[in-house]
């Protein structure tokens, strides 16, 4: 069975403390990993796709990379507005997405 | 370009009362699901529609839950009747074509209370 495993449940930082979410996943063959970043009360929000062991995203303060086993989101010097809710999800069989429970972050001024 | 539409934002309803939600894709996407958000939890895969067709409804409990895509672009996801347990964030999302490496864009949801 697919597993996707987010750590920690809860971050919280100070602005401009930098720090890194991990993706843990199980899977019988992994054809994507996605990241999606959730505000309270919105849908989920499109972050990165990675395809491969080695790849690396960026975008403004978040970069995820990913390895044979994980994925981490790295933010270097966060703000407020990153405040959210962060998802890992994998792709694997069809086009069903398997969600992490997701790392609520919490930055503070 | 508009994102996916969905309505109601928030709806309050009895146990037993039955509910719809409605969901308008992004323009062009062939690919339409819904997903369901318990608090503190990811979404969960309740049906994928490719067009008209349902080719992932293996997760939808089909006792209580029904939808339909009659014409291949909006949706209607249908409870009744409603249990308790149904309270939930009904996420509705679409992708331009169906595959691995397509990537989902969500709606803002539907947030569902039964009292």
């Amino acid at each position: 069975e697919d597993q996707v495993t987010q750590s920690p449940e809860a971050l919280r930082l100070q602005e401009g403390e930098s720090s890194s979410l991990n993706c843990s996943y199980t899977v019988s063959g992994l054809r994507g990993l996605f990241w999606y970043r959730q505000d309270p009360g919105k849908g989920p929000e499109f972050l990165f796709t990675l395809y491969s062991a080695g790849e690396e995203k960026e975008k403004e303060r978040l970069k995820a990379t990913l390895t044979k086993k994980e994925s981490f989101l790295h933010i270097t010097a966060p703000k407020p507005e990153d405040s959210a809710t962060y998802l890992c999800a994998v792709h694997t069989s069809g086009s069903r997405l398997t969600f992490g429970e997701g790392t609520q972050l919490t930055v503070n001024p | 370009e508009a994102g996916v539409v969905q309505s109601p934002r928030y709806k309050i309803i009895e146990k037993k009362q039955p509910v719809a939600f409605w969901c308008n894709p992004i323009s062009g996407h062939n690919t339409l699901y819904w997903y369901r958000q318990n608090l503190g939890q990811g979404p969960e895969l309740l049906i994928r529609y490719e067009n008209e067709e349902a080719v992932d409804d293996s997760q939808l409990p089909k006792d209580r839950f029904s939808a339909e895509r009659l014409k291949g672009v909006d949706s209607t996801l249908k409870i009744q009747p409603a249990e308790l347990g149904d309270s939930a964030v009904y996420l509705c999302a679409s992708s331009l074509i169906p595959g691995h490496q397509e990537t989902q864009y969500f709606g803002p949801g539907t947030r569902l209370l039964v009292l």
